[in-house]
């Protein structure tokens, strides 16, 4: 069984600020996925990481995914209220159809 | 465009009643579909799986069962509800072949 965490579980800071989240695993992927949820609804892609070492960036949000391809971070630049919400990571395997998702970080930003 | 619908959007049921949950989408054909339960702030935990008519993966033994009676219905079912089944109760879909899912507005039941 793989392993998988996110870190840190809970971060509160002021709008303004820049955030780091992280999620690392025990095993390789072919690629991972990165999900927002906010309370109530459920979650929506951001992202998708294919290649070991690649970065993409959705406006304020910058995504890395490790060269071994066992982890990922997500970092939001002068984070904003509409930043507010549950970060998902989803590493993905080769074969199958379904996704392990991590226990999420849930992020607080403050105006 | 597709759309991905669950209901009912709340509910209270008493211990040792049964359960129905309901997920339909609309605009895609013969998609995969599942069943995630997420405890408050937390992560999903896939509970089924299905990739046709009468397929079904369950992935944790428990006292809920699914069944997918037409290619775009979805139902998450139990005889008897325990304490330990409240939570949120999503459902998603995706195209085979593809690993983005599409998530429903969930369900969040509370099991008194």
């Amino acid at each position: 069984t793989q392993l998988l965490e996110q870190s840190p579980q809970f971060l509160s800071i002021q709008e303004g600020e820049n955030l780091t989240v992280y999620c690392n695993s025990s095993s390789v992927f072919s690629s991972l996925q990165w999900y927002r949820q906010e309370p109530g609804e459920g979650p929506v892609l951001l992202v998708t990481v294919v290649t070991g070492g690649e970065v993409k960036k959705l406006k304020r949000l910058t995504f890395q995914f490790g060269d071994a391809r066992k982890d990922s971070s997500l970092h939001i630049t002068a984070a904003q209220p509409g930043d507010t919400g549950l970060y998902l990571c989803a590493p993905i395997k080769a074969a199958g159809n379904k996704l392990t998702f991590g226990g999420g970080t849930r992020v607080l930003v403050k105006p | 465009s597709q759309t991905i619908h669950q209901w009912p959007a709340t509910l209270v049921q008493p211990v040792g009643s049964p359960l129905s949950l309901e997920c339909t989408v609309e605009g895609t054909s013969n998609p995969n579909l599942y069943w995630y339960r997420q405890a408050a702030g937390r992560g999903l935990q896939l509970l089924f799986y299905s990739v046709g008519i009468g397929q079904i993966s369950s992935e944790v033994p428990q006292n809920l069962s699914a069944s997918r009676p037409q290619d775009r219905q979805f139902i998450l079912s139990s005889k008897k509800l325990l304490l330990s089944d409240s939570g949120f109760y999503l459902c998603a879909w995706s195209t085979g072949g593809s690993y983005e899912q599409y998530f429903g507005p969930g369900t969040r039941l509370t099991v008194t």
